[in-house]
Parts: structure tokens; sequence; C-alpha cells
């Protein structure tokens, strides 16, 4: 069956610091990757996704960035953090090409607190 | 622009009474839909979905959704809140861009379950 980890499950980080937060998927090839972040009642904001390695799409300009460096793997940096980075950041997986049956499958998310 | 429209980001019920969490949407193409919920501090658990065929979905922990296309609707509802039932529950949509599916969500509604 398929699992997708993430990890750091929490960071904190001060402002001005580097982040890198991962995701792998196993079970599966080829899948479709995301990142979403979640900040308190605003819902899922959809950052970046990517259907292929090397292949990302960024949603919203923002102080992050994305990188797919192996097929299952799919990471989140930045270089220098704002306090406006601060949320909760979950990556989320789906069946790629006829075999996709629709849904997102998501991990466990990340917490980040940006002081 | 597909998007989707949680009304009401807190509900309280009372543990027996019916739940109904309301969702419309907006979507330029046949739409597949979906609701999620989510306990504190974890990722999103997919409850049920809606793709083509029976407007009537049932998913998991006895929630049901029915797909109404003249109402742009997807309200979720079960007959008897539970204690457990105490969560954040998501609707969204999926779109299609270039081949490439993106997911939207609405803001989430908490739903609280009084003794």
């Amino acid at each position: 069956s398929q699992t997708i980890h993430q990890w750091p499950a929490t960071l904190v980080q001060p402002v001005g610091s580097p982040l890198s937060l991962e995701c792998t998927v196993e079970g599966t090839s080829n899948p479709n990757l995301y990142w979403y972040r979640q900040a308190a009642g605003r819902g899922l904001q959809l950052l970046f996704y990517s259907v292929g390695i090397g292949q990302i799409s960024s949603e919203v300009p923002q102080n992050l960035s994305a990188s797919r460096p192996q097929d299952r793997q799919f990471i989140l940096s930045s270089k220098k953090l704002l306090l406006s980075d601060s949320g909760f950041y979950l990556c989320a997986w789906s069946i790629s090409g006829l075999a996709n049956t629709g849904e997102l499958f998501f991990g466990e998310g990340s917490r980040l607190t940006v002081l | 622009a597909q998007s989707v429209t949680q009304l009401g980001s807190h509900v309280s019920v009372s543990e027996g009474a019916l739940v109904l969490l309301r969702c419309n949407y907006s979507s330029s193409v046949p739409p597949y839909l979906f609701w999620y919920v989510q306990y504190p501090n974890q990722g999103l658990q997919l409850l049920l979905k809606y793709t083509t065929g029976a407007t009537l979905v049932k998913g998991i922990n006895g929630f049901e959704a029915e797909f109404k296309k003249s109402e742009t609707s997807f309200h979720l509802t079960k007959p008897s809140a539970h204690m457990s039932d105490a969560a954040e529950y998501f609707c969204a949509v999926r779109t299609s861009t270039s081949g490439t599916y993106k997911y939207i969500f609405g803001t989430g509604t908490r739903l609280k379950v009084l003794a």
C-alpha cells in the first residue's frame, strides 16, 4: 500500500534562517505531488505542485521554493524565513495519468513557527 | 475559475443531532468533489468523494453528501453526531489545467459537538 511521510513534524526557526521540509511517498511511482500551507481561518493554500522529476509549478509568488530531486521526493525550502512563513505545511500526492482515482492523499503535516 | 465556498466557519450541534455542513462550488466542467476531515495537528483524511454516477455518496464514519448540479452544492450530512466527530471539515473541488490536476479547498468548517 502507498504511504506518505513528511518531516520534521514541528520546527521553530528564527527569522532569516533557512528552511527545508521533506516529503516522500512510498508504494507508487510517478505521483503528482503538492505542497499546501494552512493558516488559521484561511483554509489550504496551494503553494507548489509537480508532475515529474524537476517539474515544479508555483501557484503564488512568495519566499518559498520547491524541488523534486527524485520521483517520490518533494522538498519545500526557503533561504531566509519571514514571520509570515509560519503555518502548517501539508504535503500531498495523487495518482497520475489514467489511473487517477480523483483524491489527494495527505501527509501528517509540518508545523513551522518563525520567531 | 473553479472555487469552493463553505458556509459557516464554525458549527455547533448537540450529540445525537443532525450534522449539516454546507459547501457550494463553482466549476466550468463536471466537477470532482471531496470532503476531508482534519483532527488537530494532523493531515487531512478523505471522508468521501463524488466523481461520476450516483449523486448521493456515502463515506466513512456515517457521513454522506449529495451532489446537486442545479444548486452547485455538495453538502455533508450525518444523521446523528458523535463526540468523536468534532474536527475541521474541508470541501474541495478538483480542477484540470493542461492535463494537470489541482485541488481547490474551501476555508473549512470547525464542527463542535456538545454533550
